[in-house]
Parts: structure tokens; C-alpha cells; sequence
């Protein structure tokens, strides 16, 4: 099965960019690489996704490197609100896919 | 948010009863998907349907089943509970053109405790 790696946790301070990083290694050419939240117990919310150029939406940028086996999440101006666990996907262009553990981001006053 | 409701929402069972959880859409998505999320193991995938009638297995699918006889319901059996099977339970739903994968979007949750 496809597997990203990313780090356990993560604090940013408020009013900071976020920088998440991920890496999916194993990542194939039509492969897309998704991002999720899920802030404390509620379930996950979509938040990006892209698959070789570099993406933008109203919650947050994407960037991903040339040989696509790693990308960065940048949430700009961080609040509290944005503390959460952030994962990161790639899918294996089928519906089966499966979350790791992700990033525990904590945003510091 | 998309139109997605699970129930109920808290369950307390004891172990060796049958458990049935549902999960509802709106949205008339081919998609639905059942995990579950345990401490130090993220979100793992029990069961998906792809359309009424069609399921597969994900990664952790023993001990549980799945029925989808209608497109707006998924329904996830217990057959047995065990004490494992405490955790909580999260319906998600996508869209789909072809085998592409399309952003999943999730329900509330089912915290579900097996004595």
C-alpha cells in the first residue's frame, strides 16, 4: 500500500506560517497527493490536493517538489483555530486509501 | 458541509451483543467508507461501498460487515462486539468519475465502547 511519512508533531506560533512537511517516496506518476485536518474529535475536513504544480486554494498552499516525492502544506498566517492533526495522502488512483497517523500541529499564542 | 449523519452517535454495548451503525448522505455520492480511529493508529479503513450493492474490504475489515441497499445509507455490523472494537467510527463519502479518487468528505463520528 501507498504510505506518506511526517513528522509526529509540529508547534507554530499564532499569526506564523505553517510549514508541514510529508513525504511519499513511493509516489507513481498519476498519483495525486491529498491533504486533510481533523481538529480534535471531529472528523476530517479536505483541505488541498495536487498532483505535480503547485496549488493554492482559500485554506492553504501546496507545494511540491519537481520529482514529486515530497510535499510541503503551508498554512500562511496560523490561528488557534488551526491546531489539528493534518495527513497527508497520496491516493493509489482507487477509492482504497487509508490515513497514517499524521502531524499533531499545535498553534502557540 | 456536506450532508452526512451518523447513528447514533454514543453507543455502550457489552461484548458478544450484535451492533448495527449507520451512516446517511444527501449528497448522492457513489462513495461511502467506514473507518476507524484508534490512539497511535490514525484512521483505518474497515469497509467501502462503491454503489448499491458493491462493497470491498479495507485493511481492517475482520469482525465487522456492511450492507448498502439504498445510495444515501451504509450500514456497519458487528456481528459479535468485542472489547477491540472500542473505538470511534467514522463514515466519509466521495464522488467519483471512473477509479480516480476524489476528496472524502466525513461524518460526525460513533464513539462506540464495548464492555
Amino acid at each position: 500500500d501507498a504510505k506518506t511519512t511526517q513528522p509526529t508533531s509540529m508547534d507554530c506560533a499564532e499569526g506564523r506560517a505553517a510549514n508541514l512537511p510529508c513525504n511519499h517516496s513511493t509516489i507513481s506518476g498519476n498519483e495525486y497527493v491529498y491533504w486533510y485536518r481533523q481538529i480534535h474529535s471531529q472528523g476530517p475536513q479536505y483541505i488541498i490536493h495536487g498532483l505535480k504544480n503547485n496549488e493554492t486554494n482559500e485554506m492553504a498552499s501546496l507545494i511540491i517538489t519537481e520529482d514529486r516525492k515530497s510535499s510541503t502544506l503551508i498554512l500562511p498566517h496560523a490561528t488557534l483555530r488551526d491546531t489539528a492533526v493534518y495527513y497527508c495522502i497520496e491516493t493509489g488512483g482507487y477509492q482504497k486509501v487509508t490515513f497514517g497517523t499524521g502531524t499533531k500541529l499545535q498553534v502557540i499564542p | 458541509d456536506a450532508g452526512i449523519t451518523q447513528s447514533p452517535r454514543h453507543k455502550v454495548t457489552e461484548t458478544g451483543t450484535p451492533v448495527t451503525l449507520r451512516c446517511h448522505q444527501t449528497e448522492n455520492h457513489r462513495y461511502m467508507y467506514w473507518y476507524r480511529q484508534d490512539p497511535g493508529h490514525g484512521l483505518r479503513l474497515i469497509h467501502y461501498s462503491y454503489g448499491v450493492k458493491d462493497t470491498d474490504k479495507g485493511e481492517v475489515s475482520d469482525g465487522y460487515s456492511v450492507s448498502r441497499s439504498k445510495t444515501e445509507d451504509f450500514l456497519l455490523t458487528l456481528e459479535s462486539a468485542t472489547s477491540s472494537q472500542t473505538s470511534v467510527y467514522f463514515c466519509a463519502i466521495s464522488e467519483s468519475v471512473g477509479s480516480a479518487y476524489y476528496e472524502q468528505y466525513f461524518g460526525p463520528g460513533t464513539r462506540l465502547t464495548v464492555t
